[in-house]
């Protein structure tokens, strides 16, 4: 099994819809984090969290929310889906600062 | 601004040639360097990083990469370029007492054989 698990891998959503992205690790590592990918801006920071009780904004948080449910769960939110959040999302994790981070294999996200 | 730069959109190379792949960073100190390459299809893997000590670090699949910090710079090389190593490779900077993992924009490599 992989370290970091994405589900869903791929989703087609309405514009207006709510969805989740849901993000699960085996690592045990504190630190999480939501990226997104897009052609040309590389990975942008949604959200990070480097607990169950601290959530970080990134650069680019409008639009999205988080829910660290557990040390090993990080989903995130887009509570009305627009058709510029079409993107590639990656979550990952690391030990702490300064260390490798892992990746999940990405959610592929297309909002119509 | 604070930013990590790869000006390299797009790199093509033959089979066997060396590499060099470009990143500058603008941060006040120097930050923790990495270098991820992601395949297709796939998420993101680390071939190597830079905290401190000797500017010259190695990585995996024949990946080095130097630190000069008189230039900012991080650049990422490979001697002899193989056919698997057509990805996108992304620069990353970790900044001292922020914790967050900030990315450049990425290169693509293309390998003809």
């Amino acid at each position: 099994d992989a370290d970091v698990t994405q589900t869903p891998r791929n989703r087609i959503t309405k514009t207006g819809k709510r969805i989740m992205l849901e993000c699960s690790q085996t690592k045990g590592h504190d630190r999480m984090y939501w990226y997104r990918q897009d052609p040309g801006l590389g990975l942008r920071l949604i959200y990070y969290s480097f607990d169950v009780k601290d959530i970080n904004k990134g650069e680019i948080s409008d639009g999205y929310s988080v829910s660290r449910q557990a040390q090993a769960k990080f989903s995130l939110s887009l509570e009305s889906a627009i058709p510029n959040q079409t993107a590639l999302y990656f979550c990952a994790t690391s030990d702490r600062a300064a260390t490798e981070a892992f990746f999940g294999q990405g959610t592929r996200l297309t909002v119509v | 601004a604070q930013s990590v730069t790869q000006p390299d959109i797009h790199i093509t190379v033959s089979e066997g040639a060396s590499l060099e792949l470009r990143c500058n960073y603008s941060y006040g100190a120097t930050p923790y360097l990495f270098w991820y390459v992601q395949s297709p299809g796939q998420g993101l893997q680390l071939l190597l990083k830079y905290f401190s000590g000797d500017t010259l670090v190695q990585g995996i699949k024949g990946f080095e990469a130097e630190f000069k910090r008189s230039q900012s710079s991080f650049n990422l090389r490979k001697p002899s370029v193989h056919w698997s190593d057509a990805a996108e490779y992304f620069c990353a900077v970790d900044i001292y007492n922020t914790d967050k993992l900030i990315f450049g924009t990425g290169t693509r490599l293309q390998v003809f054989p």
